[in-house]
């Protein structure tokens, strides 16, 4: 099974709306990053979340980390089609310099 | 460069045929990775590089795949006799330092690759 495991698979919202994503490590955290990535690019750095309780926000965009769940998540404000995308969360899973990522939230915001 | 430099964005080759593919990081980031996308199966791991050795290499799925990297830049990941599963955008992404908890990574747009 994956070590990280994000919610929902995708997600198609109305302009306007607000959504949540959530990514769920079965391992302990030691640091949590969000990235985004449209098609034909590469991964956008959103944020980094190091501690437990911390709380980052990137424009409309806001995410926590709860280190006791081992989860964190993404929240977005007042969708606009340039949210649109595929939401990646990245683990360091222990004591080495990979990050372990999850498989992605596909995310379309219709007009 | 501004940005993580990858080329060729996309390659499309017969099964059986070696191919390159480039990545020229940001400059002064000292750590490069190379990533593997593929349809349904999430970003994998290939091997990270910190200057020009590689401490990590435990990605590299068979011998068939190698990567280098000189004079701390540009780097060079390798498929020989490439099979229709080696299809998948790779990614390439730097940083300036590999310490955990510094792994703010950029990537660069991938190369696609092919295989018929």
């Amino acid at each position: 099974s994956q070590e990280l495991e994000q919610s929902p698979q995708s997600l198609i919202v109305q302009e306007g709306k607000n959504l949540t994503i959530n990514c769920t490590s079965s391992k302990t955290l030691y640091g949590l990053y969000w990235y985004k990535q449209k098609y034909g690019e590469g991964l956008i750095f959103l944020m980094m979340l190091q501690k437990g309780g911390e709380e980052k926000s990137h424009e409309k965009i806001t995410a926590k980390l709860d280190e006791k769940k081992q989860q964190s998540s993404l929240h977005i404000t007042a969708s606009q089609p340039s949210h649109a995308g595929i939401y990646l969360c990245g683990v360091n899973a222990g004591n080495n310099r990979k990050l372990i990522w999850g498989l992605g939230t596909s995310l379309a915001v219709n007009p | 460069g501004a940005g993580v430099s990858q080329s060729p964005s996309n390659k499309v080759t017969e099964k059986g045929k070696d191919v390159e593919l480039r990545c020229d990081p940001i400059s002064g980031h000292t750590a490069l990775y190379w990533y593997r996308q593929s349809l349904g199966q999430g970003l994998e791991f290939l091997i990270y590089f910190q200057g020009n050795s590689a401490p990590d290499k435990s990605g590299l799925p068979s011998d068939r795949f190698s990567a280098e990297r000189t004079g701390g830049s540009v780097s060079t990941l390798t498929i020989q006799r490439t099979q229709q599963e080696d299809s998948a955008v790779y990614l390439c992404a730097s940083s300036r330092q590999g310490a955990m908890g510094a792994n703010v990574l950029t990537f660069g747009a991938g190369s696609r690759l092919t295989v018929l």
